[in-house]
């Protein structure tokens, strides 16, 4: 069973759009939302994380929105740069420990 | 903040050699790190989970022989592949979290080429 869908696979937007990329996840015992980026040869790095406490966590240009109802959780990103051009990850936290498939993101200038 | 110190960054070796990875926790102890493997173009492949003082805990497919997993301290795991086939070649992550849960610092990968 696939714990954690994430989508699109890729996404291409214009300097200065917003990006959106999902999360939806199956395993309701998680408790910790967080989005990773990742450069190519490079490990993932924390970008920004939620709890589910809360619905929304915004840091600079990135914002988590959490929907718990619908098992959801999407990074969005404003202002996109093409410095932001890299795969995101979401990876939820419960029990165990689940990578989403990744979103390859291109900002193009 | 946490930083987890990977080497080699890279790797070229000739088939039917073993290659040791180092993870290093710096600034804080890691009773637990993680292995992951990645092809391009994919998401990490959780391969085992490195427990210090203890044996690793090995994801389902993945060759405890040929995968081997060392936790002697908590600032240091290392895997090595040994008998390494081109087949093998991927990127390996390791990564720990200072909290023992939640957010997890990862290393900055090895690029494994073996040929």
């Amino acid at each position: 069973q696939q714990q954690v869908k994430q989508s699109p696979q890729s996404l291409i937007v214009q300097k200065g759009g917003i990006s959106i990329i999902n999360c939806a996840y199956e395993n309701t015992a998680f408790d910790y939302f967080p989005w990773y980026q990742q450069f190519p040869g490079k490990g993932p790095a924390l970008l920004i994380a939620i709890r589910p406490d809360v619905s929304e966590k915004k840091e600079g240009r990135f914002t988590i929105s959490f929907n718990k109802s619908a098992k959801q959780f999407s990074l969005h990103i404003m202002d996109s740069q093409p410095g932001d051009s890299a795969t995101y990850f979401c990876a939820p936290v419960g029990n165990q420990f689940y990578f989403g498939t990744g979103t390859s993101l291109t900002v193009i200038p | 903040g946490a930083v987890v110190s990977q080497h080699p960054s890279r790797v070229i070796c000739k088939s039917g050699t073993s290659v040791k990875i180092e993870c290093r926790s710096l600034d804080f102890q890691a009773t637990t790190m993680f292995w992951y493997r990645q092809f391009p173009k994919q998401s990490l492949m959780l391969m085992a989970t490195s427990n210090e003082g203890s044996k690793a805990t090995y994801e389902q497919g993945v060759e405890k022989d040929k995968f081997l997993i060392n936790h002697a301290s908590l600032t240091l795991s290392t895997l090595t592949v040994t008998s390494a086939h081109p087949e093998d070649s991927s990127f390996y992550i390791c990564s720990a979290s200072p909290t023992g849960m939640d957010g997890y610092t990862f290393g900055s990968g090895t690029r494994l080429t073996v040929v």
